[in-house]
């Protein structure tokens, strides 16, 4: 039982480049989160899913787009990065019926220059 | 939208005391959940602690206690006997029906021997 797994650990991405963020999970959790966290700040959301097919826009959506075709995968795709978007990216996916604790992914450090 | 604020950046403790974490969030829901996360250097998240809105009975997990004040849409959390594996980043999170999970900006814990 891996959880939540996200790869790559760590990117360096070029300004104008484009990237997609993986996410897996394998708890069969419904819901699935995407967050920035920015040196020294909260984590900020991006985009969530309730379920494979629906997504939804979180408090930091420009720059980034999902989608959820399986309820395993949940893949942030950063197009045109800018060095704003330099961050940390976490993914997390909750079961609401077991109680609503969200398990986090490592995290993707992502540079862009 | 809700929001969830935390208003200390910075909190230390000497070891064995006790240290109180604020935190206040807005929202016009009457059922929610409630979060306390931490996040030591390794950037692993970890749940500490979890409260529902409609159990007035604050929650507490061995060292760790909240104080829930519904009216004053005010959630701390108190830890006793402070230990150095504590320090950490402390987030305050609040989930509703619409399924987002919304961070505070988190207030960083140092423990001195």
């Amino acid at each position: 039982n891996a959880g939540v797994t996200q790869t790559p650990k760590f990117r360096i991405l070029k300004i104008g480049q484009s990237m997609t963020l993986q996410c897996a999970q394998d708890m069969n959790h419904n819901y699935m989160y995407w967050y920035r966290q920015d040196p020294g700040m909260g984590l900020k959301l991006i985009y969530y899913s309730v379920g494979a097919g629906i997504t939804d826009k979180g408090e930091v959506p420009n720059g980034y787009n999902v989608s959820r075709s399986t309820t395993e995968d949940f893949p942030l795709r950063l197009e045109l990065a800018a060095p704003s978007q330099t961050s940390v990216y976490f993914c997390a996916s909750i079961s609401r019926e077991a109680g609503t604790e969200a398990f986090f992914g490592q995290g993707t450090r992502l540079t862009v220059v | 939208a809700q929001t969830v604020t935390q208003s200390q950046p910075e909190m230390s403790v000497q070891e064995a005391e006790t240290v109180t974490l604020s935190c206040t969030y807005d929202t016009s829901e009457s059922d929610y959940y409630l979060f306390w996360y931490k996040q030591p250097p390794s950037r692993q998240m970890i749940l500490v602690i979890r409260q529902e809105a409609y159990k007035q009975q604050n929650a507490t997990e061995n060292r760790f206690s909240v104080n829930f004040q519904k009216a004053a849409k005010s959630f701390s959390l108190k830890i006793s006997d402070s230990q150095l594996g504590d320090a950490a980043m402390y987030f305050c999170a609040y989930m509703d029906d619409t399924d987002k999970l919304i961070f505070g900006t988190g207030t960083r814990l140092q423990v001195f021997p």
